[in-house]
């Protein structure tokens, strides 16, 4: 059980938009930045999102994150192939002292 | 390249020890805080310590507290995980991933891991 609750799934087709969401508490995201990782396989985590909303370099624009409260979420647009992956947010938890991560969600580009 | 490599990992039975390491190369190690991640099979992310630059602060999660020690050489550039008392839950693959400097608890660069497995 994660701490931060992400949808295990999301699909769409490709040229569209998908938003990804990420749910915690006010220990977690509503006092702390929030930031998003993507995963494909056999290959190292990058960074997509940090402090929210920013894009790290190399980061194309059509990646976009955004919070309210104790709620995040990460936003593609004009999808590809190659953003076929597993995303995770993160954010740092006062309460337990520690990095949490949201269970991951699988982006599927039919 | 800013570039780090993990290795150490390998088949360890329950109760047995590992070290892991992380070469760092490309940026100056020393002005970085440091962090170990874990992903068991089939399973997400899973934060395990992190280290700040001086190695004056250490933080765990609680399902290593006790058992895991972190630790650095900024001389060699290297990063550490001591792992005693293995379970199996503690088979995964371990990141060590550099902290983004003044963005968060955001992990900016990852090495391509290491695979531990506890298994008798």
């Amino acid at each position: 059980q994660s701490v931060l609750t992400q949808p295990p799934s999301a699909s769409e087709t490709p040229g569209q938009r998908v938003t990804i969401s990420c749910s915690g508490s006010n220990s977690n995201i509503g006092s702390n930045y929030v930031c998003w990782y993507q995963l494909l396989p056999g290959t190292a985590p990058k960074l997509v999102i940090y402090r929210n909303n920013q894009r790290p370099s190399g980061v194309p624009d059509r990646f976009s994150g955004s919070k309210s409260g104790t709620s995040a979420s990460l936003a593609i647009s004009g999808l590809r192939s190659e953003d076929e992956a597993d995303y995770y947010c993160s954010a740092w938890d006062d309460r337990l002292t520690g990095v949490v991560f949201g269970g991951g969600t699988k982006l599927t580009v039919l | 390249e800013v570039q780090l490599v993990e290795s150490g990992g390998g088949l360890v039975q329950p109760g047995g020890s590992l070290r892991l390491s992380c070469a760092a190369s490309g940026f100056t190690f020393s002005n970085y805080n440091m962090n170990w991640v874990r992903q068991a099979p089939g399973k997400g992310l899973q934060w395990v310590s992190y280290i700040i630059s001086s190695s004056s602060n250490k933080f765990y999660a609680d399902s290593v507290k006790g058992r895991f020690t972190i630790s650095r050489d900024n001389t060699k550039k290297f990063l550490y995980l001591e792992m005693n008392s293995l379970r199996a839950e503690d088979t995964a693959v371990y990141y060590c991933a550099r902290h983004s400097g003044g963005a968060g608890w955001a992990f900016d660069i990852w090495g391509q891991g290491t695979m531990v497995t506890v298994s008798s």
